[in-house]
């Protein structure tokens, strides 16, 4: 079945730096890619998307970085800033049709000030 | 507010009791969608409507489990004789056909003891 997985579960960036978060998706079937952020007891919040026929897309202070040939996405967060401090997931869906997505198990992002 | 809202925030029942969550999505969102989330993993996708429609439903979705959406407006969950691994968010989501995010609730927090 399909996987998503993160690498690193907890990433620590000083205030100003800039941040990146990755991701490896297994599905070939893949098509479309997501990124959440999570605060504590709160949903998922939608950051970027990327469909498979782009390898970038930017947003303000993200950029997300898909590359199809090793399965492999990437969130970056420019100037990272204390209110950036969250969970963050990649997730993927299937070319299918189907509309499901599926999660990664999420990196948690830690801004130092 | 406009977004996706969900009642109650928190449930806590006894292990063996019938519990029904409720979800009003985004006015006008034609889809509807219900995902799980345990502590520290990515959320896992339950089931999805299109109108009133239940068009897909994932293997995590036992027979206790039963969602529905009369109108194809709100969406209720039911989890009948819950069981202490039931304990979970529950998180609802809602999208426009054609649009490719799906914007989450804030989830309903269920503990089971």
């Amino acid at each position: 079945g399909e996987s998503v997985g993160l690498h690193l579960p907890t990433l620590s960036v000083q205030e100003g730096d800039n941040s990146i978060i990755n991701c490896a998706y297994s599905n070939s079937a893949s098509d479309y890619f997501i990124w959440y952020k999570q605060e504590s007891g709160k949903g998922p919040q939608f950051i970027i998307d990327i469909r498979s026929n782009m390898d970038k897309r930017q947003g303000q202070r993200v950029t997300v970085l898909l590359n199809k040939t090793v399965k492999h996405l990437s969130l970056q967060i420019a100037a990272t800033q204390p209110g950036d401090s969250a969970v963050y997931f990649c997730a993927s869906r299937e070319d299918t049709g189907r509309r499901a997505l599926t999660f990664g198990s999420g990196t948690r992002l830690q801004v130092q000030p | 507010d406009t977004g996706v809202s969900q009642n109650p925030r928190h449930k806590i029942t006894k292990r063996g009791q019938n519990v029904t969550f409720r979800c009003d999505p985004i006015s006008e969102h034609n889809r509807l969608y219900w995902y799980r989330q345990t502590l520290g993993q990515g959320p896992e996708f339950l089931t999805y409507f299109q109108n009133e429609a239940q068009l897909e439903k994932s293997r995590l979705l036992s027979d206790r489990f039963s969602a529905e959406r009369p109108k194809g407006s709100f969406s209720t969950l039911e989890i009948q004789r819950t069981e202490q691994g039931d304990s979970a968010m529950y998180l609802c989501a809602s999208s426009l056909t054609g649009a490719t995010e799906a914007f989450f609730g804030q989830g309903t927090r269920l503990t089971v003891v």
